[in-house]
């Protein structure tokens, strides 16, 4: 088991539901991540909060809603997703803030399906 | 071009062969490159980093680095089926760049 935990481990949902994706890191890191894994796609970095300010939200539609309490917790709120959303979501944190050289440690991910 | 490009596969060789894995980038200016391992249902893992040009050795693994063909190769000796999975390549742009991975298949 990693320091990066996530639930749920799946999620099924409809278009007009609102569910959220929670994370918890046991590492003492300084910052977080969302990414979505689409088959046959590489890692799509989503958000990036450092020391609980958001510093980067790559182009991410608005149905997706990120919140960091804490250093510790992350969520993604999601609201009216479409089928193309349907995807694996990992959660990771590394040690400092985001910076260059950062190594990332995943938790396990949220397989969604949207129906 | 993609930013960071690799070889889907599968690329299937024999228990106790070497595996060789590649990858490319588009920035010249990328300084940081990192080889993770992601088992079938599972979250990535880190296993390599590498910030210079040349050969960086843990066990099992080498990592290569040529920064003027803007090449990054991942080497796994004595390939065991437990090697068996996708291989991503991620380089640094300002933020962690993945490729969309190698899939690695080692025959007993």
């Amino acid at each position: 088991e990693t320091g990066v935990t996530q639930t749920p481990r799946h999620l099924v949902m409809g278009m007009t539901n609102k569910k959220s994706l929670k994370c918890e890191q046991h590492l003492g890191h300084n910052a977080m991540y969302w990414y979505k894994q689409s088959a046959k796609k590489p890692l799509e970095l989503m958000f990036v909060y450092s020391l609980e300010e958001r510093v980067e939200n790559n182009s991410v539609p608005s149905r997706f809603s990120p919140e960091c309490p804490n250093s510790s917790h992350l969520f993604l709120h999601l609201h009216t997703l479409q089928p193309e959303d349907s995807a694996l979501y990992l959660c990771a944190s590394s040690p400092l803030g985001g910076g260059e050289g950062e190594k990332l440690f995943f938790g396990s991910g949220t397989q969604l399906s949207v129906l | 071009q993609k930013e960071v490009e690799q070889n889907s596969g599968p690329l299937s060789v024999p228990e106790g062969a070497i595996a060789s894995l590649n990858c490319t980038y588009s920035d010249r200016v990328s300084q940081s490159f990192f080889w993770y391992r992601q088992y079938s249902g599972k979250s990535p893992e880190l296993i390599m980093s590498i910030y210079s040009n040349g050969d960086k050795e843990d066990g099992r693994f080498t990592a290569q680095l040529n920064k003027a063909s803007q090449y990054v190769s991942l080497l796994i000796r004595d390939s065991q089926p437990s090697d068996s999975a996708t291989y991503l390549c991620a380089v640094i742009r300002g933020k962690l760049i993945f490729g969309q991975g190698t899939t690695l298949q080692v025959k007993p």
